[in-house]
């Protein structure tokens, strides 16, 4: 079982759409990343966030960690075909941070 | 920012070839190191983590004599995949972070493994 759900698993929307990807756990974590992947490289950190109830915004990306540091959610506004990719949240606890099963975006122009 | 450097990128070998995978941190060094694996379309798995100068430690199920991990110094991994097979290909990312647990990591690009 993954240790972080994402959900959801595939989406597929219109250039100017919004949309909101969301990561869920049981455990508690001391930061939550967010990262985009393209086909064939390494995932890029988007945005770390650490205190509960934390927002963070980055241009059209909307970040936001819960209050318990449990669950976190990334909104996208008015989306675009560069943003279509692999969305990743990994939550770090201990010495380690461990991913979800990631969210695959396409915006279509 | 600070850059990790994975090479080779891709890499076609016959069945039984041991393949040498390493990382560098270019502009920082790398007190831990990371090794994932991950399958098409599916997401990152931890395979170890390594410390400079000491063992990796392994997760559950990773075969540490398959998969030699040796981070002799605070810029570069290794990661060996000996006596490579089919089912061994796939894309194998590393990371790596300065100093302690709060700081972020950084990827390289990864290394498409592909086992004839």
């Amino acid at each position: 079982t993954q240790l972080l759900e994402q959900s959801p698993q595939f989406l597929s929307i219109q250039e100017g759409e919004n949309l909101t990807v969301y990561c869920n756990s049981s455990s508690v974590f001391s930061s939550l990343q967010w990262y985009r992947q393209e086909p064939g490289e390494g995932p890029v950190l988007l945005v770390t966030v650490v205190t509960g109830g934390e927002v963070k915004k980055l241009k059209r990306l909307t970040f936001q960690f819960g209050d318990a540091r449990k669950d976190s959610s990334l909104h996208i506004t008015a989306a675009q075909p560069g943003d279509t990719g692999l969305y990743l949240c990994a939550g770090r606890t201990n010495n380690d941070m461990r991913f979800g099963a990631g969210t695959r975006l396409t915006v279509k122009p | 920012g600070a850059v990790v450097s994975q090479h080779p990128s891709w890499v076609i070998c016959k069945s039984g070839t041991s393949v040498k995978i390493e990382c560098r941190s270019l502009d920082f060094q790398a007190t831990t190191m990371f090794w994932y694996r991950q399958f098409p379309k599916q997401s990152l798995m931890l395979m170890a983590t390594s410390n400079e100068g000491s063992k990796a430690t392994y997760e559950q199920g990773v075969e540490k004599d398959k998969f030699l991990i040796n981070h002799a110094s605070l810029t570069l991994s290794t990661l060996t995949v000996t006596s490579a097979h089919p089912e061994d290909s796939s894309f194998y990312i590393c990371s790596a972070r300065e100093g302690i647990s709060d700081q972020p990591q950084h990827f390289g690009d990864g290394t498409r493994l592909s086992i004839l």
